[in-house]
């Protein structure tokens, strides 16, 4: 069953706690982003991917980082330094080499709160 | 000012109802449109997909680029309340741009009995 998975759907947050946020994708996609969601402003970019053990900062990376040491995983770190983390995000994948016809493929979304 | 306009809504229709959802953008690099759909609480799934001026349909579903006005609609026809979720415009240039997608800010749908 391939797909992307989010891991937790939910998450809290003390202040000043750095938290991390799971995304796992079996697509075989070489391309991976994390987007952050709040209402009325729709998905913002906040890292991406293309290949294994590179990444680049999207438009609100600041209070951020990431990681990918494998194809499968991107995992996102929201910092103590990220003042306003509660949203809801969203990781995505796309299959990098068909670039006129690229879906990008979301997962169902985690929902973090500070507390 | 944001390189893609969506108005927020929210848009409250009846069953049967014809829905238009709009955006506007200003980037001319702006090739590849696309229509999300994302109920409550869930991961957004692309709808539609077009790269020329023109329409595009789709069952109950039309999407239509104006690229000479920036301008992209979506047309739902015999709208059900099955239809009623958030709908995300989003585009991207040309070249290796892959999945760095521009969104609206959604519109929120309700489509009632």
């Amino acid at each position: 069953d391939g797909g992307i998975t989010q891991s937790p759907k939910y998450l809290f947050r003390k202040e000043g706690q750095n938290v991390t946020l799971s995304c796992e994708q079996n697509l075989n996609h070489d391309a991976m982003y994390w987007y952050r969601q709040d209402p009325g402003q729709g998905l913002r970019l906040i890292y991406y991917s293309q290949i294994v053990n590179d990444f680049q900062k999207g438009d609100i990376a600041e209070g951020y980082s990431v990681s990918r040491e494998k194809k499968e995983s991107f995992p996102l770190t929201v910092t103590s330094a990220q003042k306003n983390p509660t949203a809801f995000y969203l990781c995505a994948t796309t299959k990098r080499g068909i670039q006129e016809n690229t879906e990008a493929f979301f997962g169902q979304g985690t929902r973090l709160t500070v507390v | 000012q944001k390189e893609v306009e969506q108005d927020p809504g929210p848009l409250s229709v009846p069953e049967g109802a014809i829905v238009s959802l709009n955006c506007t953008y200003s980037n001319s690099a702006f090739q590849y449109f696309m229509w999300y759909r994302q109920y409550s609480r869930k991961g957004p799934e692309l709808l539609m997909y077009t790269y020329s001026s023109g329409n595009k349909e789709d069952g109950r579903f039309t999407a239509q680029v104006d690229k000479s006005s920036k301008y992209i609609s979506l047309f739902i026809r015999d709208s059900q309340p099955s239809d009623s979720a958030t709908y995300l415009c989003a585009m991207r240039g040309g070249g290796t741009s892959y999945g760095k997608l521009t969104f609206g800010q959604g519109t929120i749908l309700t489509v009632h009995p």
